[in-house]
């Protein structure tokens, strides 16, 4: 398996846009989360899904984030608009919850992305 | 409000010698953790995991310790190696679905 996709893996943009980051889970696994990592904050989970369905979007900051999960094999997080606040490396991550060990992520290699 | 922190943002150490990262948390739900380590430019990579019933775990060069009264975990690597260099987060979970709440991370730096 190729592990967890993510694109695209850098990100540059000027505030105001619209940016969709893409996510392609493990094939299989049932559970897709989205995280932020930040230097003050570290690894914050955003939202996951279970079988496509939101179960808990409680760490979106704010309603300029959304995320959908179309089907079992696709993920997007859109900002819409983007501010420089939102610069950050943004990953995706997948499971199949039960697993041994219990509960390991797989995360993706990242987007990086900078807003100006 | 972080219910899991790293206080040491950084720790360098010798290679050979014993790295212990270390990790709190608040929340007494927590019955599962994990260490995650990540390289620059990748996602982060599952390490090693303890459940609330357990003490100790160990796996090869590296052992996790947890203290549920002290709510204390730690991560020693036995011994270090450049390798090893990488930042290091403690997750824990509530047995919510599999989501995990991360730490800040701790970079380390094994040196020669």
């Amino acid at each position: 398996d190729a592990g967890v996709i993510q694109s695209p893996r850098h990100e540059v943009t000027e505030m105001g846009q619209e940016v969709t980051l893409r996510c392609k889970p493990i094939s299989g696994h049932d559970y897709l989360f989205w995280y932020r990592q930040t230097m003050m904050r570290g690894l914050e989970l955003l939202i996951y899904f279970n079988n496509n369905v939101p179960i808990d979007d409680s760490g979106m900051p704010e309603d300029r984030f959304s995320a959908k999960m179309p089907n079992a094999s696709f993920s997007t997080l859109k900002i819409q608009p983007s501010e420089p606040r939102d610069s950050a490396v943004y990953f995706c991550a997948s499971s199949l919850y039960p697993d041994s060990p219990k509960e390991t992520q797989y995360f993706g290699p990242g987007t990086r992305l900078l807003v100006l | 409000d972080q219910q899991v922190k790293q206080n040491s943002p950084s720790l360098s150490v010798q290679e050979g010698r014993i790295s212990i990262l270390n990790c709190d948390y608040t929340n007494s739900m927590f019955d599962y953790f994990l260490w995650y380590k990540k390289y620059p430019a990748e996602g982060p990579t599952f390490l090693i995991s303890i459940s609330s019933i357990k003490d100790k775990n160990e796996d090869g060069r590296f052992t996790v310790f947890l203290n549920k009264s002290a709510k204390h975990l730690s991560l020693h690597i036995v011994p270090s190696q450049p390798g090893d260099s990488a930042v290091y987060f403690c997750a824990a979970s509530a047995n919510q679905g599999g989501k995990l709440i991360f730490g800040q991370g701790t970079e380390l730096s094994v040196k020669p």
